[in-house]
């Protein structure tokens, strides 16, 4: 069964530009979690779909945003770049939901802005 | 809000050593907890987890046992190897149950 991909695996971009990141989930897996890794603040929850629908959403400027599509494939957007914005994205899905169900994560994307 | 503590890292020991890293949480209900296992250059990976009060999680010699009174869930293995040096996250579900809110993570250096 192949895991959770994540394209690309590596990012450059420039302070005010936007970014899409994309999240392939495990056949079967409805549910899609995004997380930013930073060494500073560590791994905070981002949004998390289900079935197209955002059930949930951390605490990050409307900047970012999320879309989950039919087959499950999510994608996560980035405007307006910021150097703060400089981390690793990781994706991670689950069969119904990250805490009843085991949540797999993909290797992430690193994203540098400059 | 809801949030999880774990002891500051690195953590260096030699193989065979006793592992301790310690975990609280401060949460409102009754959260499920787990421990997340993050090799270089990979994703995490699910060690363990515990859904209730004095619930124990144990996976590849790893244990934590889920303990309310102290609202902790610390990680333990009773003889480390080289291989296990990676970073261990400790976390806990949101009141949601769609989120996972993770502490800062513990570095593990075993050396042989």
């Amino acid at each position: 069964k192949a895991g959770v991909t994540q394209t690309p695996r590596y990012l450059i971009k420039t302070r005010g530009q936007q970014v899409t990141l994309s999240c392939s989930p495990i056949s079967g897996h409805r549910s899609v979690s995004w997380y930013q890794q930073t060494p500073g603040q560590g791994l905070q929850f981002l949004f998390e779909y289900f079935s197209e629908t955002q059930r949930n959403k951390g605490n990050f400027p409307g900047r970012f945003s999320g879309r989950q599509f039919s087959n499950s494939r999510s994608e996560m957007n980035v405007s307006t770049l910021e150097l703060g914005d400089s981390a690793l994205y990781l994706c991670a899905s689950s069969y119904l939901g990250p805490t009843s169900y085991e949540q797999y994560f993909g290797p992430g994307t690193r994203l540098t802005v400059t | 809000g809801d949030s999880v503590t774990q002891m500051e890292g690195p953590v260096t020991l030699s193989e065979e050593a006793f592992l301790t890293i310690n975990c609280t949480y401060t949460a409102t209900g009754y959260p499920s907890l787990f421990w997340y296992v993050q090799y270089p250059g990979e994703g995490l990976q699910l060690l363990l987890k515990a859904t209730k009060a004095d619930d124990k999680g144990s996976n590849k010699g790893f244990e934590a046992t889920y303990r309310k009174e102290t609202t902790s869930f610390h990680l333990e293995k009773g003889s480390v190897q080289v291989s296990d040096s990676a970073v261990y996250f400790c976390a806990l579900s949101d009141q949601a149950g769609t989120a996972l809110i993770f502490g800062k993570g513990t570095t593990l250096s075993v050396s042989s």
